[in-house]
């Protein structure tokens, strides 16, 4: 199985932060990387896909980069909204698996 | 406007059996890979099964297998997971996922449908 290893666990950060989460996958994955936000109480939402690609809808202060092992989700100016949990995960194969999670929390 | 509405959950006894169910309307079931995917309360995410577009192909993690079943029924656009012989750590919120799948993407989530498992 690949793991995905993701850090921090947890940051505290202030609107208009840069903020920067990584993620590390066991083995390479190409670039079948997703990252997803999810708040309290609430179901996943795509974010990032294919390790780069922005979905549509979703605003332009987020990015993604990085392929094989090592990826990174990037928020350019930390909003409001913006306060959750972060996960990635890989679709490279069986079983698709999940990062720990990073909890983005106000400073 | 895409929707999945997932029912069926509920308190259950260890080695309990549950039948979860996912409705979708929005796009065409029929074409669409899918998988739910659960979350233990206060845990991260865990993929727990996908099926292919005609349910022909199906995959499960082991830590369900051979007590979890993911099906489909696309004549009638829902998308179900047959729990048998629960055990305390299935607690968890399901979600179903549309496009979940090997090489692909979860492109849109239902609300989810607790399963407590508990006696």
């Amino acid at each position: 199985d690949i793991q995905m290893t993701q850090s921090p666990s947890s940051l505290s950060a202030s609107v208009g932060d840069r903020v920067t989460i990584t993620c590390r996958a066991s083995q390479s994955i190409n670039t079948y990387l997703n990252w997803y936000q999810q708040k309290p109480g609430k179901a996943p939402r795509l974010l990032i896909y294919a390790a780069s690609s922005l979905r549509s809808g979703v605003p332009s202060r987020f990015s993604g980069s990085g392929s094989g092992p090592d990826f990174t989700l990037t928020i350019s100016s930390l909003q409001p909204d913006d306060f959750a949990t972060y996960y990635c995960q890989q679709s490279y194969n069986y079983p698709l698996t999940f990062g720990g999670g990073t909890k983005v929390e106000i400073k | 406007e895409v929707q999945l509405l997932e029912s069926g959950g509920g308190l259950v006894q260890p080695g309990g059996s549950l039948r979860l169910s996912c409705a979708a309307s929005g796009f065409t079931f029929s074409t669409s890979a899918m998988s739910w995917v659960r979350q233990a309360p206060g845990k991260g995410l865990e993929w727990v099964a996908a099926i292919g577009a005609t349910g022909g192909t199906t995959y499960s993690a082991d830590s369900v297998k051979g007590r979890f079943t993911i099906s489909r029924d696309n004549s009638k656009s829902i998308l179900y997971l047959q729990m048998n012989s629960l055990r305390a750590e299935d607690t968890a919120v399901y979600y179903c996922a549309k496009d979940f799948w090997s090489g692909y993407y979860g492109t849109h989530w239902g609300q989810g449908t607790l399963v407590t498992v508990s006696s």
